[in-house]
């Protein structure tokens, strides 16, 4: 069925580093994407967001990419830092749902010392 | 902190049992949502109410059940628990409810059903 996938379960970089993370997406009617951060014992934390009008979009140390060709949405982190650690989740807005967001199932971001 | 409140932040019951989650959304905000975070399932939605009125439902159980008060508050009811509903419950939300409006979260309930 159609679903939004994260590629990597788990990710480790080392602090200082560059940080990648991947999210596939199946609907191509998708028309608006999220990125979340959760933290042990915490909600999730809303990091940036794109439309599907646009391929790229900054904010401060995170880049989100959207190649919707191959419907892969991307996070960079710069500079990795340990309170990156968490977990990180991509969501998806489909047309016709309401506006509910529909979740990956999440990548663990560990950062290494 | 995203200005979304929830209460309480842990519940533990028994099965058979009935609980009410509350959540406060952020000042102006209108849309409430309501998801389930299990270890097997991820984050689930489970329901979305805009200005007092339900707007649409997810994989929301007929055990469970919401409302959105005048004030705007939420609360989120789940009755005849079963230790499968034990889960994180958070809330989240927005300003309105068109496209690409940015969903903010608060720090959840955790429910256990032992």
């Amino acid at each position: 069925g159609e679903s939004v996938g994260l590629h990597l379960p788990t990710l480790s970089v080392q602090e200082g580093d560059n940080s990648i993370i991947n999210c596939a997406y199946s609907n191509s009617a998708s028309d608006y994407f999220i990125w979340y951060k959760q933290e042990s014992g915490k909600g999730p934390q809303f990091i940036i967001d794109i439309r599907s009008n646009m391929d790229k979009r900054q904010g401060q140390r995170v880049t989100v990419l959207l190649n919707k060709t191959v419907k892969h949405l991307s996070l960079q982190i710069a500079a990795t830092q340990p309170g990156d650690s968490a977990v990180y989740f991509c969501a998806e807005n489909r047309p016709g749902s309401a506006r509910q967001l529909t979740f990956g199932s999440g990548t663990q971001l560990t950062v290494l010392p | 902190d995203s200005g979304v409140t929830q209460t309480p932040k842990h519940l533990i019951t028994a099965t058979g049992q009935r609980v009410t989650l509350r959540c406060s959304p952020r000042s102006g905000d209108l849309s409430v949502y309501w998801y389930q975070q299990s270890l097997d399932q991820g984050l689930q939605f489970l329901i979305h109410y805009y200005n007092g009125e339900e707007r649409a439902k997810g994989n929301i159980l007929e055990r469970f059940s919401a409302q959105q008060f005048p004030d705007l508050h939420s609360e989120l009811n789940l009755s005849s628990l079963e230790l499968g509903d034990s889960a994180l419950y958070f809330c989240a939300s927005s300003v309105g409810q068109g496209a690409g409006e940015t969903q903010y979260f608060g720090p959840g309930t955790r429910l256990l059903v032992l």
